[in-house]
């Protein structure tokens, strides 16, 4: 079946450290998304990417990073100079050029905290 | 860049309908979803509609889109208690191949 994979589910991060968010996706989706989310607000697009090897900063990348090598990868790096990553972090896909109706897919989301 | 806005919060009686409402800036948006979203969990499309449409039904679920007002909703009869969940409205923009989602509604269903 086609999806989109994040891991881990759950991550824990000292202070000062960085670390890598994984997500996967099989649906031969070209555009993909990293989105942030804070208790009860919504989502906050942190970098997207619409083709490999080009990705451009959402509305709150400061202190990430991310990089689109494959097709299937878009992983997301939360950098030291992230001062408050604790949030709950979506990935998702869509199809590119624009299709009947544009769904995004979403994975099951990584809950990072920091420690 | 486009805003898309949310009430927080809706309650309601299992059987009764909820109505939950959005609004946007962008009137060049050709697509809009509506998401759902359980706890603990990435989001799930319930359904969508196109800009050319006033009106989409599919089951319990009823989108009504006036463009006028760049005002959205999703009405959900007969709504249950499995209903409880955030719902998010999102907005498709061409140029961008954007989705730009509101600040989500926490929908609680009491029996």
């Amino acid at each position: 079946d086609g999806g989109i994979t994040q891991s881990p589910k759950y991550l824990f991060r000292k202070e000062g450290q960085n670390v890598t968010l994984s997500c996967e996706q099989n649906l031969n989706h070209d555009a993909m998304y990293w989105y942030r989310q804070d208790p009860g607000q919504g989502l906050r697009l942190i970098y997207y990417s619409q083709i490999v090897n080009d990705f451009q900063k959402g509305d709150i990348a400061e202190g990430y990073s991310v990089s689109r090598e494959k097709k299937e990868s878009f992983p997301l790096t939360v950098t030291s100079a992230q001062k408050n990553p604790t949030a709950f972090y979506l990935c998702a896909s869509t199809r590119n050029p624009l299709g009947r109706a544009n769904e995004a897919f979403f994975g099951q989301g990584t809950r990072l905290t920091v420690v | 860049g486009e805003d898309v806005e949310q009430s927080l919060f809706l309650s309601v009686r299992e059987g009764d309908s909820s109505v939950i409402n959005c609004t946007y800036t962008d009137s060049s948006s050709t697509y809009l979803y509506w998401y759902k979203q359980e706890p603990g969990a990435g989001l799930q499309l319930l359904t969508y509609i196109f800009s050319n449409m006033d009106m989409k039904q599919d089951q319990r679920l009823t989108v009504l889109l006036n463009k006028k007002d760049k005002h959205l909703s999703l009405r959900i009869a007969d709504t249950q208690t499995g209903d409880s969940a955030i719902y998010f409205c999102a907005v498709h923009n061409n140029a961008g191949n954007m989705l730009t989602f509101g600040g989500g509604t926490r929908l609680m269903v009491k029996p």
